[in-house]
């Protein structure tokens, strides 16, 4: 079975502070991994990618992959209330068209 | 602009009268794939293409039908709703792997929002 697990929260956190979610998968040949953000009744939208194990960053998001450990996270500096929305994990086979989706993370930034 | 339109965004409907939401994109990809989102349970694939003519199952098809006649169009197909279909759907879209290429990335559609009662 292809898990990918993740706490499902709410996480809160107050604004300003970074945000920390994590992700774990089941699937040894996952190589391509992904963070979507969700607002409620939205689409998913693309946030980052990641394919090699370390850190990967873009603006405020930071990703990070260890394969040994079959564990992704990402965190979130400097949280504003924006960024209150679900956050998907997703592991993929390939280079990312077939996506296995966490069920995601609830995240809640306090004013 | 780069999209993937569904259509329609909201339908309510009664059971067992069959109906088809539109999935269409334009940006010449190759992948393209049914998900249903349902409380608690997060995005499941319910059918993908990987090209013209060629469908496969995902985790949850029973109920649902698709097709891939032409390449920028997945059609989802209930013959016959139930309830238990009443989900917020999304069709999304990528390339197939090009060694020149970027990692892919998967677009998304804005939802279509059925009601089965």
């Amino acid at each position: 079975q292809k898990e990918v697990e993740q706490n499902s929260g709410p996480l809160s956190v107050p604004e300003g502070a970074i945000a920390s979610l994590n992700c774990t998968y089941s699937d040894r040949v996952s190589q391509s991994f992904f963070w979507y953000r969700q607002y409620s009744g939205k689409s998913p939208e693309l946030i980052m990618s990641i394919y090699s194990n370390g850190d990967k960053e873009d603006g405020r998001f930071t990703a990070q992959l260890n394969k040994a450990s079959q564990y992704v996270s990402l965190l979130i500096r400097d949280s504003q209330p924006s960024d209150s929305a679900t956050y998907l994990c997703a592991a993929s086979p390939n280079s990312g068209y077939a996506l296995n989706f966490g069920k995601g993370t609830s995240l809640l930034v306090t004013p | 602009e780069a999209q993937v339109t569904q259509n329609p965004r909201y339908l309510i409907t009664v059971t067992g009268k069959k109906l088809t939401v539109t999935c269409s994109q334009n940006m010449n990809h190759e992948y393209m794939s049914w998900y249903r989102q349902d409380p608690g349970l997060g995005l499941r694939q319910i059918y993908y293409s990987m090209n013209v003519e060629v469908t496969d199952k995902g985790d949850v098809p029973e109920g649902y039908k698709v097709s891939r006649k032409e390449k920028r169009n997945f059609p989802l197909i209930l013959e016959s709703p139930s309830p238990n279909q009443t989900s917020l759907y999304f069709c999304a879209s990528s390339l197939l792997f090009r060694p020149s290429l970027p990692k892919n990335i998967q677009y998304f559609g804005a939802g279509t929002r059925l009601s089965v009662l």
